[in-house]
């Protein structure tokens, strides 16, 4: 089975601090992205990679920017953290398919507030 | 701009009942789609994907259906149970790896 591993459930943090979350996958993956969920807005993609030290933006990068320097690991970054950063945090990964037709599999998030 | 959407946003059903939930979208050129679970506080599960040529997918008491062309798919659960109780989403893929998802439909079973 594959296995996405956020490296925290719940995450508190004040203004104005550096943020970092991380996200692990032992499948290989290729593909890997940060979603962050909100109650009426749903799932809303932040950032993607589809390799090592690639990036892409998503709906909403602004206020975030992520790294991937091994293929593993992903991490998303709060570069200075604001009160509307407070969300459910949610990592995925996947395998390139030239048909596109591999399933997202996603990890347990991580619920930030930030105060 | 691909849009999905999941009506109802909530649903209350007794045990036993089989039920459908639903899931549209607005462009038909999709690659497949994929349903999750997701319980409270936790992350998704990948339930079943359906590629854009296949009609539907089964997985035990769950059969997903495809209509691309009428924009629809349907997720169909047999004899519900309260273990089934959760919030399910639908999501698209269009021309590259990204998913957009619907808003999802929190499902409560009732013993």
């Amino acid at each position: 089975d594959v296995k996405v591993t956020q490296s925290s459930r719940y995450l508190v943090k004040r203004t104005g601090e550096k943020v970092f979350l991380e996200c692990v996958q032992d499948m290989d993956h290729e593909n890997m992205f940060w979603y962050r969920q909100d109650p009426g807005l749903g799932l809303r993609l932040i950032y993607f990679s589809y390799d090592v030290k690639m990036k892409e933006k998503g709906d909403i990068p602004e206020g975030y920017s992520v790294s991937r320097e091994k293929k593993e690991r992903f991490s998303l970054i709060l570069e200075s953290a604001s009160t509307n950063q407070t969300s459910m945090y949610l990592c995925a990964s996947s395998l390139v398919s030239p048909s596109l037709n591999q399933p997202q599999h996603f990890g347990d998030g991580t619920r930030l507030s930030i105060l | 701009k691909q849009e999905v959407t999941q009506i109802p946003a909530a649903l209350s059903v007794p045990e036993g009942e089989n039920l459908v939930l639903n899931c549209s979208f607005t462009d038909s050129a999709i690659y497949n789609l994929q349903w999750f679970r997701q319980d409270p506080g936790k992350g998704l599960t990948s339930l079943l994907l359906i590629q854009s040529s296949q009609r539907e997918q089964t997985s035990g008491r769950l059969n997903a259906s495809l209509d691309k062309s009428s924009g629809r798919s349907t997720l169909y659960i047999a004899a519900s149970q309260p273990g089934d109780s959760a919030t399910y989403l639908c999501a698209v893929k269009g021309g590259s790896e990204k998913l957009v998802f619907g808003k999802g439909t929190k499902l409560t079973v009732n013993p």
